[in-house]
């Protein structure tokens, strides 16, 4: 499988501070991406980072990606409390997504 | 962006009764939708990639007859639990990528639907 795996599973910070969240990945891809998904929701896309990229910001977001570690992590700066969700990495390849086991962030005000 | 419905976004059924759940893109064509579903507090699993005018691709370990896929229109896929289990309750996530963005990979999603079997 080429599901990824996150770490940390779990995640509580203090409103203002940075979130940081690491994804591993099996196999080759033509890009990562970071979803969010609010409790009972469907999922949010959040930033794309093709395979021939090395970092890529959108907003507060921060993603990197080492291909040669199969690594990618993604960084959530000055947090919120509505920030407060699951984080998922999804690797692409052969046209569809695979999504790894998530992070579970709480931002507490 | 692309916006992608789902209904019924709750459903409770009786076991042995089959459960229709319809995914549709809103604004845009998508020939193929992505049929996933999640257990609590884990991730997504693809189930089976649906495509329009054609046989849907389903993942190893689903049984296509246990979720029958039609992608009848551009716009519209229907997951259909068949004679559903308790085991079967979930939460069933479809997306759709739109057909000018085959390239890019971003997924839009439907909300879920949530099945409860009794």
């Amino acid at each position: 499988s080429q599901q990824g795996e996150e770490d940390p599973q779990a995640l509580s910070i203090q409103e203002g501070e940075n979130a940081t969240m690491n994804c591993s990945y099996k196999t080759s891809i033509n890009n990562l991406q970071w979803y969010r998904q609010n409790s009972g929701r469907g999922l949010v896309h959040l930033i794309l980072i093709r395979s021939n990229e090395r970092e890529k910001h959108s907003g507060r977001l921060r993603v990197t990606l080492d291909t040669s570690k199969k690594s990618s992590s993604l960084l959530i700066t000055a947090s919120r409390a509505a920030d407060t969700a699951s984080y998922f990495c999804a690797t692409d390849a052969w046209n569809k997504l695979v999504f790894g086991a998530g992070t579970i962030l709480r931002v507490k005000s | 962006g692309a916006v992608v419905s789902q209904h019924p976004s709750r459903v409770i059924c009786k076991s042995g009764t089959s459960v229709k759940i319809e995914c549709r893109s809103l604004d845009f064509q998508a020939t193929t939708m992505f049929w996933y579903r999640q257990f609590p507090k884990q991730s997504l699993m693809l189930m089976a990639t649906s495509n329009e005018g054609s046989k849907a691709t389903y993942e190893q370990g689903v049984e296509k007859d246990k979720f029958l896929i039609n992608h009848a229109s551009l716009t519209l896929s229907t997951l259909t639990v068949t004679s559903a289990h308790p085991e079967d309750s979930s939460f069933y996530i479809c997306s759709a990528r739109p057909g000018e963005l085959a390239n890019t990979g971003e997924l839009f999603f439907g909300e879920g639907s949530r099945l409860t079997v009794l």
